[in-house]
This record gives C-alpha cells, sequence and structure tokens, in this order.
C-alpha cells in the first residue's frame, strides 16, 4: 500500500497570505495525484488533479506542483472560505485500484 | 445537473449488514467509475473500493476484503455498498464519489452527500 504523508497537520495562516501544503507518497506515483478540500458537514471537493490541473472552476489562486514522491499545494492570498481541511490522493495504479488519501491538513485563520 | 443522491442514515447492531445506495443522474452512467469513501467522527478520508458500472467489475481495498460487496443496476443508474459484519469502528460517513474513466483527468470531481451509518448495541 502506498501511504501518503501530509505535512503539517495544522497550519495556521492569516487572510490574504500563502498557504503552503505538502504530501509526501512513501514510493513514486507520477503524476497520479489529487487534492481535495472538505469543509465541515460538507463532502469533499475535487481541487487538483494530476498534480497540477485544476478542477473545473477552481480558482486559479490554488495551484499544484511536484511529482515522484513530493508534492505541494499553494493557495496564494487566502480568502475566508479557504479555511478547511485539505486532503492528497494517490491513484497510482491503473484502472484505480489501491486508492490512498493522506491523513489531512487542517487550514486555520490565524 | 450532475449528481449523486444517497440513502438515507442507518442505525444497526454489531454483527448486522448495511446497504447503500447512490443514484446518479445528469451524466452517462457507464463512463463514469464509481468509488466509496468513508470518513470516521473526526477523522480522515478511507478508500474502500471501487466499481465499474458498465460490467460491474470491483476492486476492494484489502482492508475490507471479505466484508464488503459493490454492485450495480444500469436500469436505475444506481450502485450499492454494502458492509458485513458490522463493528463499532464502522460508524462513518460513507460517500459515494465519481471518478473519470480517463487517466489524464482523472479525479474525484461529483460526491454523494453522504450517508451516516451508526453501529451501536
Amino acid at each position: 500500500e502506498i501511504v501518503m504523508t501530509q505535512s503539517p497537520a495544522t497550519l495556521s495562516v492569516s487572510p490574504g497570505e500563502r498557504a503552503t501544503l505538502s504530501c509526501r507518497a512513501s514510493q513514486s506515483v507520477s503524476s497520479n495525484l489529487a487534492w481535495y478540500q472538505q469543509k465541515p458537514g460538507q463532502s469533499p471537493r475535487l481541487l487538483i488533479y494530476g498534480a497540477s490541473t485544476r478542477a473545473t472552476g477552481i480558482p486559479a489562486r490554488f495551484s499544484g506542483s511536484g511529482s515522484g514522491t513530493e508534492f505541494t499545494l499553494t493557495i496564494s492570498s487566502l480568502q475566508s472560505e479557504d479555511f478547511a481541511v485539505y486532503y492528497c490522493q494517490q491513484y497510482n495504479n491503473w484502472p484505480p485500484r489501491d486508492i490512498t488519501f493522506g491523513q489531512g491538513t487542517r487550514l486555520e485563520i490565524k | 445537473q450532475v449528481q449523486l443522491v444517497q440513502s438515507g442514515a442507518e442505525v444497526k447492531k454489531p454483527g448486522a449488514s448495511v446497504k447503500v445506495s447512490c443514484k446518479a443522474s445528469g451524466y452517462t452512467f457507464t463512463s463514469y467509475y464509481m468509488h466509496w469513501v468513508r470518513q470516521a467522527p473526526g477523522q480522515g478520508l478511507e478508500w474502500m473500493g471501487i466499481i465499474n458500472p458498465t460490467g460491474g467489475s470491483t476492486n476492494y481495498a484489502q482492508k475490507f476484503q471479505g466484508r464488503v460487496t459493490m454492485t450495480r443496476d444500469t436500469s436505475t443508474r444506481t450502485v450499492y455498498m454494502e458492509l458485513s459484519n458490522l463493528r463499532s469502528e464502522d460508524t462513518a460517513v460513507y460517500y459515494c464519489a465519481r471518478g473519470s474513466s480517463d487517466l489524464t483527468s482523472y479525479g474525484l470531481d461529483v460526491w454523494g452527500q453522504g450517508t451516516t451509518v451508526t453501529v451501536s448495541s
């Protein structure tokens, strides 16, 4: 099983500042990585797939980078609605199987 | 619009089974895989498995092998997830989520509203 490790567990950032979230895979997943946002009481929302491609309707302030085992989600100029929990997910096998998520990073207001 | 509508909350006793449904609308049902993901209270997301609505083939996370069964009914555009031998640790919100059948655009882009399953004696 590919283990996904996110850091930090909690990130405190002020509105208007930049947030950088990290995700590491226990083995290479190429660019087969997605990011999701989840707010309390809501279903997750797809932000990024293919490590760097924004999903439909996702604002340009969200960007993803990385390949292999190291990935980053950057949110430039944080808005109030961005404070949430973020998860990375690998889908290295195709057709999809043995998918795993990171444990999440909670982005909170500083 | 594209949506996934799940069945309502369930309360089950330990050892029982639960079957959650997920009805798709607004897109070609057989063109996307369907995944099941669960989330225990205060915890992260846990992938349970996937079903291909076209032929019904499945792949389950090793943790749930032998306890989970995913099926589909193409006539009603509905997928089902049945989990047996329930224990308290299975208390969670269960989500269905649509996944692309194209690797270049893969992601779980549409999610159901979630179904709360509570296991308690």
